[in-house]
Order: structure tokens, then C-alpha cells, then sequence
């Protein structure tokens, strides 16, 4: 039940460009995204809710496929501070929420 | 601006032993969960709590663990007989709804169990 995400880790310099991709086996009623720190709790960055919604802040962004039960997040002209952990959370039932598997992404100078 | 709370952060213990691990949620969220992190590894999904009573449990979520709201701002996560397995982070977090709504999770910084 755990979403897949890909790719695993990711290395960028700063200014580019990276896409985050997760996708489950089972319908889902929403898409969270996280963004974790070494040593830090995750943090909240956005949630999707409905099919082919799109949302974003600042220069990250983030798509939801219903049908194909995928999202994707968009992380447009990196900074450094965009290094982290980046984790999709999805809800296919009730108030279980399963975090997916996780893509690690550092961002250099 | 309101945060979720966790004590202690970092807490020791032998193998066989009980272990209460304690959150304050924000006041006014209705939603509390509980994750564990391996080191290196994903978040996993225990516990998610409502009402006063589980909401859903995952699979790891066996008869060592118990939750419980004991009053108004607490939320404990216990393990009975801690096994070495059980040497993670654990995040508290809570939100003010659930299910399909907009559900934002407030996650706690965590207490690091340690299990000998």
C-alpha cells in the first residue's frame, strides 16, 4: 500500500531543475508532499485532493493524476535550501496515511 | 504560532521494557497520529487517532502498542515490551481533520528511542 517514488535520490546544482514522481496501486483520495531535513521532523508542503489539480508555491509545484493515480512534485530553479528528503503521503482509506518511499534530493553550488 | 510538542526527545531503554512516549498535539487539531522513523528509512505509518478512540492502525501496530488521549492535551504512544526492532524515531503529529479533507499534518520534532 506504500506509494513507490522515483527517482531515489537526485542531484542537482543550483538553479536547475527536478521532478519527483510518486505512484501507488490503489485509488487515492489525496496526495500530501513533504519535505524532510536530516534530523528533522517532515515538514508540510502542499496536498492535492482532487484529480488533475495542480498547486504550487514559490517555485514548487505539484500535479495530481486521479486516474493514473500518480503525482508528481516540480521543483523549479533549485536553491540549496531545497535539499532534503522529499516524501509523498497518500490516503486511500479512512485515516490511514501511508508516506511513500522517499526521494532524496541535494542541491550543490 | 501553535507547534506539537514531544518528551522526551531522546529516550533510552533495555530490551523488555515498558516505554511511554508523550505528544501534546496543537489545541485545536482533532487528528492525531503517530509515525516511526528508522534511521535512514521511510516514515511509517502506525496509528491515527480520533474521537478518543484508533481510527486506523497499520500492520506494525501489534498488541505491544497502545495509544491513549489519559486528558485534554496529552497523547501517548506505549510499548509494552520494547524489542531491539523497535529503536526508531518516533513522530507525533496531529491536524485538525482527516479522512479526505484538507488535512494538513503538523508533525512533532520527535523522540529518538534507543532500545539495548
Amino acid at each position: 500500500q506504500q506509494p513507490v517514488q522515483s527517482p531515489q535520490a537526485v542531484i542537482l546544482r543550483e538553479g536547475e531543475d527536478a521532478v519527483i514522481n510518486c505512484s501507488s496501486s490503489k485509488a487515492l483520495y489525496s496526495v500530501h508532499w513533504y519535505r524532510q531535513k536530516h534530523g528533522e521532523a517532515p515538514v508540510f508542503l502542499m496536498i492535492l485532493l482532487k484529480g488533475g489539480e495542480q498547486k504550487g508555491h514559490d517555485k514548487i509545484s505539484a500535479s495530481f493524476n486521479e486516474k493514473k493515480q500518480q503525482s508528481s512534485l516540480y521543483l523549479t530553479a533549485s536553491q540549496l535550501s531545497y535539499s532534503g528528503t522529499y516524501f509523498c503521503g497518500t490516503e486511500n482509506t479512512g485515516n490511514q496515511f501511508y508516506f511513500g518511499t522517499g526521494t532524496s534530493l541535494t542541491v550543490i553550488p | 504560532e501553535p507547534e506539537v510538542t514531544q518528551t522526551p526527545s531522546h529516550q533510552v531503554t533495555q530490551m523488555g521494557q515498558e516505554v511511554i512516549l508523550r505528544c501534546v498535539p496543537i489545541s485545536n487539531h482533532l487528528y492525531f497520529y503517530w509515525y516511526r522513523q528508522i534511521l535512514g528509512q521511510k516514515v511509517e505509518f502506525l496509528v491515527s487517532f480520533y474521537n478518543n478512540e484508533i481510527s486506523e492502525k497499520s500492520e506494525i501496530f501489534d498488541d505491544q502498542f497502545s495509544v491513549e488521549r489519559p486528558d485534554g492535551s496529552n497523547f501517548t504512544l506505549k510499548i509494552r515490551s520494547t524489542k531491539l526492532e523497535d529503536s526508531a524515531m518516533y513522530f507525533c503529529a496531529s491536524s485538525l481533520a482527516g479522512g479526505s479533507s484538507y488535512n494538513e499534518q503538523f508533525f512533532g520534532p520527535g523522540t529518538r528511542l534507543t532500545v539495548l
